[in-house]
Parts: C-alpha cells; sequence; structure tokens
C-alpha cells in the first residue's frame, strides 16, 4: 500500500509551459509538505497545509500555487517554467501540524525543463 | 532560521563495521530531530527520531545520540550492510523540518 503517492514520476517539458503534480496520502494525515530537491540534494520545504489551510510558505515564486482540495490531497501548479525549475519535487504528510511527527514522504516527481 | 550541517558529504565504511555521521545545528531551541535514509530514485525514508529530552535512543542496529550542549547529533548504524548505502539526512524542527546536506554512505564488501 502506497502511503504518499505522487503523479507524474518524471515529467518533461518546455521552458514557459504549465505545468500540475498531484499528491496523495492514505495515511490519514492532516499535514501536507511540498519539497524541493536540487542537483545537489539539498531538501528544501515550499509549502505546507493542514486541513487545507496554507500554513507555510517559503518565499517560492507565485507561478507556484499549491491547491489542497481536501486533507488527503494537495497539488502543486505551476506557470511559466523556468530552466531553474528542474528538480526534484517530493510530497511528504506528517500527523498533526507544528507537532513533532516524522513527516512521510513520496518517492517524488523529476522535473526537467527543456 | 535553522541552519543544519552535516561534517561529511562521503562515508565509506567496510561490511560489518560500524558507520557513524555526524551532523550540527545552530538554533538552541529546537526540540526534535529525525534521521533519514534516501535511495536512489525514492524518497526520504525515516529511520529514527529524538526528542530534545533524551540523549539516546536506539531502533534496529540504529542509535541516535543527541548533545544540546553542542548541538550536535549523530546516528549510529551497527554491523553496516550493503542495503545501508544511501543518502543520509538529519533533519531538525523548529517551526519546519531543516534538512542537512546528506552524507552519502557507500559499503564496500
Amino acid at each position: 500500500d502506497t502511503a504518499v503517492s505522487q503523479t507524474p514520476k518524471y515529467l518533461v517539458t518546455q521552458m514557459g509551459n504549465d505545468k500540475s503534480i498531484k499528491c496523495e496520502q492514505n495515511l490519514g494525515h492532516d499535514t501536507m509538505y511540498w519539497y524541493k530537491q536540487d542537483s545537489k540534494k539539498f531538501l528544501k520545504i515550499m509549502f505546507s497545509y493542514n486541513n487545507k489551510e496554507l500554513i507555510i510558505n517559503e518565499t517560492v515564486p507565485n507561478r507556484f500555487s499549491p491547491k489542497s482540495p481536501d486533507k488527503a490531497h494537495l497539488n502543486l501548479h505551476i506557470n511559466s517554467l523556468e530552466l531553474g525549475d528542474s528538480a526534484v519535487y517530493f510530497c511528504a504528510s506528517s500527523q498533526g501540524e507544528g507537532e513533532r511527527q516524522p513527516q512521510h514522504f513520496g518517492d517524488g516527481t523529476r522535473l526537467s525543463i527543456l | 532560521g535553522e541552519s543544519v550541517g552535516l561534517h561529511l558529504p562521503t562515508l565509506s565504511v567496510q561490511e560489518g563495521d560500524n558507520s557513524i555521521i555526524n551532523c550540527a545545528y545552530s538554533n538552541s531551541a529546537s526540540d526534535y530531530f529525525i534521521w533519514y535514509k534516501q535511495e536512489s530514485g525514492k524518497g526520504p525514508q525515516f529511520i529514527i527520531d529524538i526528542r530534545s529530552n533524551m540523549d539516546k535512543r536506539q531502533g534496529q542496529r540504529v542509535t541516535v545520540l543527541l548533545n544540546k550542549t553542542v548541538k550536535h547529533l549523530s546516528l549510529q548504524i551497527a554491523a553496516t550492510q550493503p542495503g545501508d548505502s544511501a543518502v543520509y539526512f538529519c533533519a531538525v524542527f523548529d517551526y519546519k523540518l531543516s534538512f542537512g546536506a546528506g552524507t552519502t554512505v557507500t559499503v564496500r564488501a
């Protein structure tokens, strides 16, 4: 059973396009996150949502717009893709917001901008 | 904000030996710490966590040590196996999780 699943796993697209990544978790968690991992493996939080409410927005360009239709889903839409957006994007979830609980990660979406 | 650093970017260890991965953090108010393992093509996988009211916690073949005085934590892996080859991250929680840069562990047969 996949706990946190992301689609697509790979995304190759042209600069300037708009794309979306979907994430779903079946753990019953209240909080979901998006992280970006660069080519040096550095992992940085972008957004967190708790029960569909935005909690953290870490100075991400407004071309990135997360949307949470319900607490089990957190999608990421990216407008006007740029070369620097090439990275691996990870979705994660945890129980509670601000609580000291481990976050569980999906296997990532590898975004390549041509 | 929190700054998290790892002492060594790579670690090569003989199969069967013990591995130690070190991590330093900057915010003395941080009170929750996690170690993750990331294999190629996968997301970070939870290994073990520790809260600031403890200085040691053990799991299956892993031990995390926390030294709040010098703001340092370490992950010890006993009897390292080929399946332990991966990138290991420490993560520190204040209002969000901040990740260190990662240590790539390679196990030699």
